[in-house]
């Protein structure tokens, strides 16, 4: 069945250093979304991409999607330790609409 | 603006009792409903959503059912409860299928 997958599963970086997280979907999708789980608590909705190539920012965050809309990435630039949390991709079911998310990539950053 | 609750936020229950885990959407109608389950460290599983008054898709064979009696109002149950049933339950809403979930708070259910 359809996949989406993440890359790393966890990476702990020095406060200021840059990070980045990769989505890889097994099948074109219509839309990316990314989602921020701090720990203990709820994912909360970042952003959605739709086009081809398109690339969005918020602030120290880049989320790019790729040419194909098989993969996705966002990247943080200098971290905090308020950027600390789990990051998740989320792409839609080609059969089903439903969406389907990655396993997530769990960010430590060390003050 | 649209706010979901769920409750409780956290239960520890013995194994082979019943649950009843609630969620409520306000500010908006017919909204797709989810419940979701989080393993300690790992991705979310889709346990079950909804469309509708009384439509419900499950995602997985498991030992929970989901109802939903009320549009902005759903229900995730178990007549038994196993030590695998464990986890962090989600509720989530959106507009339409495909589009941007509005997560609850969670439930931290322990099964012991």
């Amino acid at each position: 069945g359809q996949q989406v997958m993440q890359i790393p599963q966890y990476q702990h970086v020095q406060e200021g250093e840059d990070f980045t997280t990769y989505c890889n979907s097994s099948t074109t999708l219509s839309n990316i979304q990314w989602y921020k789980q701090r720990p203990g608590g709820h994912p909360v909705f970042l952003i959605q991409l739709v086009k081809s190539g398109e690339v969005k920012k918020q602030k120290r965050l880049t989320f790019q999607f790729g040419e194909a809309k098989k993969n996705s990435s966002l990247h943080i630039t200098a971290t905090q330790t308020t950027d600390v949390g789990t990051y998740f991709c989320a792409g839609p079911s080609s059969n089903t609409g439903k969406l389907i998310f990655g396993q997530g990539t769990t960010l430590q950053v060390k003050p | 603006s649209q706010t979901i609750h769920q409750w409780p936020a956290t239960l520890v229950q013995p194994v082979g009792s019943p649950l009843s885990l609630e969620c409520t959407v306000e500010g908006t109608s017919n909204p797709n409903l989810y419940w979701y389950r989080q393993a300690a460290g790992r991705g979310l599983q889709l346990l079950f959503y909804s469309v509708g008054i009384g439509q419900i898709s499950s995602e997985v064979p498991q030992n929970l059912s989901a109802s939903r009696p009320q549009d902005r109002q759903f229900i995730l149950s178990s007549k038994k409860l196993l030590l695998s049933d464990s986890g962090f339950y989600l509720c989530a809403w959106a507009r339409l299928t495909n589009e941007k979930l509005f997560f609850g708070s969670g439930t931290q259910l322990s099964v012991l």
